[in-house]
């Protein structure tokens, strides 16, 4: 167990619907970090928040939006999904600001039919 | 800007034979350097990182890395792999200049052992 934790695990929905990752950073961290891991594109940066402010951008699509609570939890909400947004989505948590790596979460593997 | 290249995406090797996965990345600042594993259908793990100080680091399960800052490469190898050892293996890269320390990825080698 790594300390963050990720729900749901599995996650079946349609296309055109919406759905939202849960992510539970390590107790302490403060930055919250959100990758989409998919065959053909591998490992993607969307976006990073740090005490509830959103710090760094990747490759996010509009249809998707973030969000850290003051608890520090953060919420990754995909809307209008497509086939293409079928991945697996990553959190990771790291510490105060510095090189310290992140520590991730096991994934919630999204399937769009 | 920076970028992360593993040279090779699979490395089939034998068991018991060591191994050695390639990164090279680059950019002109310091750098700090990580080594993850992903373990099938896991989330992924740091293996090692080097920050500064000695340039040969270990990491868990007989691991280590090596930083080259003139061959801007952070190899990674172990001398003698086990089955326990299939997993996809991630380079990644933050510099000081970079006030948020974001991880720039390389694309992963898939590391795959032979009985």
């Amino acid at each position: 167990d790594s300390g963050v934790t990720q729900t749901p695990k599995h996650l079946i929905t349609a296309t055109g619907q919406r759905v939202t990752l849960r992510c539970s950073p390590r107790s302490g961290d403060l930055s919250v970090y959100w990758y989409q891991q998919s065959l053909d594109q591998g490992l993607q940066f969307l976006i990073q928040y740090y005490n509830g402010e959103e710090r760094a951008k990747g490759n996010i699509l509009e249809r998707f939006s973030a969000q850290q609570f003051p608890d520090l939890h953060s919420e990754l909400n995909l809307s209008s999904l497509e086939l293409g947004d079928s991945a697996l989505y990553f959190c990771a948590s790291s510490a105060r600001q510095g090189p310290y790596g992140y520590t991730f979460g096991s994934g919630t593997r999204l399937t769009v039919v | 800007a920076q970028s992360v290249t593993q040279l090779d995406s699979q490395v089939p090797v034998f068991e018991e034979a060591p191994v050695e996965l390639r990164c090279n990345y680059s950019s002109s600042v310091s750098v700090y350097l990580f080594w993850y594993v992903q373990y099938p259908n896991q989330g992924l793990q740091l293996l090692l990182k080097y920050l500064s100080g000695s340039t040969l680091v270990k990491g868990i399960n007989g691991f280590e890395a090596e930083f080259n800052k003139s061959q801007t490469s952070f190899h990674l190898r172990k001398p003698s792999v086990h089955i326990s050892d299939t997993a996809e293996y991630f380079c990644a890269v933050s510099d000081e200049m970079d006030s948020n320390y974001q991880l720039i990825w390389g694309a992963g080698t898939k590391l795959i052992i032979k009985p």
